[in-house]
């Protein structure tokens, strides 16, 4: 276990359904991110939060809703997803941003 | 623009051997370089980090080379087994100072078999 978890493991959803995803750390770290992960393409970095602000936002569709209430809690609101849409979606901690990563297992989405 | 290159074929060795894997990188001069591991279905997991001052850097079975002049590192795993079956990445960060997040290449496929 790296310290980082992530709720739901696995998520079936319809283009017209509101969910969220749910990333915490329990190893005080101040650096939180969102990957997305598809098949064979590299990690994609979505956002980036340091010390609960957002410092980096790839241009991400703005149906991909982050927030981070706390250094310890990462979330990711998604709305009116797309099949392409579908992938890993990882979340990853480190000390401060832009140290070594620790990723949770990944919430794998399947979007109808 | 920044590119990270890794073999995108799977590599396949016999229990033993010794495996290497290869990431070649243009447009970046990065301070240091890290290799992560990854199982299907899970997340990352990060294994060494070498800085550009350090040509090799060792970790039990794993051994990492770093060569700013080629920009490129090996990433070798001696006397390798079946549970070393795994893809691996290499990372980098985008900039030299201060915050910077990593770049991830796509990874090359390691397949040990018995």
């Amino acid at each position: 276990e790296t310290g980082v978890t992530q709720t739901p493991r696995h998520l079936v959803m319809g283009m017209t359904n509101k969910k969220s995803l749910k990333c915490e750390q329990h190893l005080g770290h101040n650096a939180m991110y969102w990957y997305k992960q598809s098949a064979k393409k590299p990690l994609e970095l979505m956002f980036v939060y340091s010390l609960e602000e957002r410092v980096e936002n790839n241009s991400v569709p703005s149906r991909f809703s982050p927030e981070c209430p706390n250094s310890s809690h990462l979330f990711l609101h998604l709305h009116t997803l797309q099949p392409e849409d579908s992938a890993l979606y990882l979340c990853a901690s480190s000390r401060t941003a832009g140290e070594t990563q620790y990723f949770g297992p990944g919430t794998r989405l399947l979007v109808l | 623009s920044q590119k990270i290159e890794q073999n995108s074929e799977a590599l396949n060795i016999q229990e033993g051997k010794t495996a290497t894997l290869t990431c070649n990188y243009t447009n970046y001069s990065p301070a240091y370089l890290q290799w992560y591991r990854q199982d299907p279905g899970r997340g990352p997991v990060f294994l060494l980090l070498i800085r550009e001052n350090e040509k090799e850097k060792r970790k039990e079975r794993l051994k990492v080379t770093f060569d700013t002049t080629l920009k490129q590192s090996l990433f070798h795993i001696t006397a390798s087994q079946p549970a070393d079956s795994a893809t691996y990445l290499c990372a980098l960060p985008k900039g030299r100072s201060g915050y910077s997040t990593l770049t991830f290449g796509k990874g090359t496929m390691l397949l040990v078999s018995p």
